[in-house]
């Protein structure tokens, strides 16, 4: 079965400085891993999403988040933080062939000016 | 903006009322979802449509009705609520079919209170 792990659930950062939010899969199959994030009151947006190509992967606002089969991780960074980052971010692995996701419990950022 | 609207944006409802949740995608979609966001607790997959037809319920009391007419809309028909069914309901649609990208869009929510 399908899960993830998100290993912090509060980042606290001052602005500027490098953003690192950790999560773990675990998968029978090939995953899909997404990234989704959650300003207050507001939807999930998709920030990035690995499908089994290139295993860095640059999605919007200057986040990426790099796949590694060995360690079964797919960590979200971003060089600088900035104000408008701080929101809940949702690790999210699918199951192949499936239309499944399965969600993390979440990553609250805190940006600190 | 995802595409993916929801109406209301905010209920509150007593444990004998009957509502309607509505969600509306202007994507082309074919898949809906409905899911239950509480606090603390990871996101919760209620209901699955494929095509207007129902692939997926996730062990979802019966207090809670989904309803699809076309592969536009989806509904949430709530009755006789719980307290503690007060959550964030998120409505998502895909494109299903071109896995294993199956990128869900999001709506904004219905933020639900039953007192």
């Amino acid at each position: 079965a399908q899960s993830v792990t998100q290993l912090d659930s509060h980042v606290s950062v001052s602005e500027g400085t490098p953003v690192l939010l950790r999560c773990n899969y675990s998968s029978s199959y090939s995953p899909s891993l997404f990234w989704y994030v959650q300003h207050p009151n507001k939807g999930l947006q998709l920030l990035l999403k690995y499908t089994s190509a290139a295993t860095l992967v640059k999605g919007i606002n200057g986040f990426e988040a790099e796949f590694k089969k060995s360690e079964t991780s797919f960590h979200l960074t971003k060089p600088s933080a900035h104000m408008s980052d701080a929101a809940e971010y949702f690790c999210v692995v699918s199951e192949s062939n499936t239309d499944k996701l399965i969600f993390g419990t979440g990553t609250r950022l805190q940006v600190f000016p | 903006e995802t595409g993916v609207t929801q109406t209301p944006r905010h209920l509150v409802m007593g444990m004998t009322n009957k509502k309607s949740l509505k969600c509306e995608q202007h994507l082309g979609h074919n898949a809906m979802y409905w899911y239950k966001q509480s606090a603390k607790k990871p996101l919760e997959l209620m209901f699955v449509y494929n095509f207007k037809e129902q692939t997926e319920n996730n062990s979802v009391p019966s207090r809670f009705s989904p309803e699809c007419p076309n592969s536009s809309h989806l509904f949430l028909h709530l009755h006789t609520l719980q307290p503690e069914d007060s959550a964030l309901y998120l409505c998502a649609s895909s494109r299903p079919g071109v896995s294993p990208h199956n990128e869900q869009f999001f709506g904004p929510g219905t933020r639900l209170t039953v007192l």
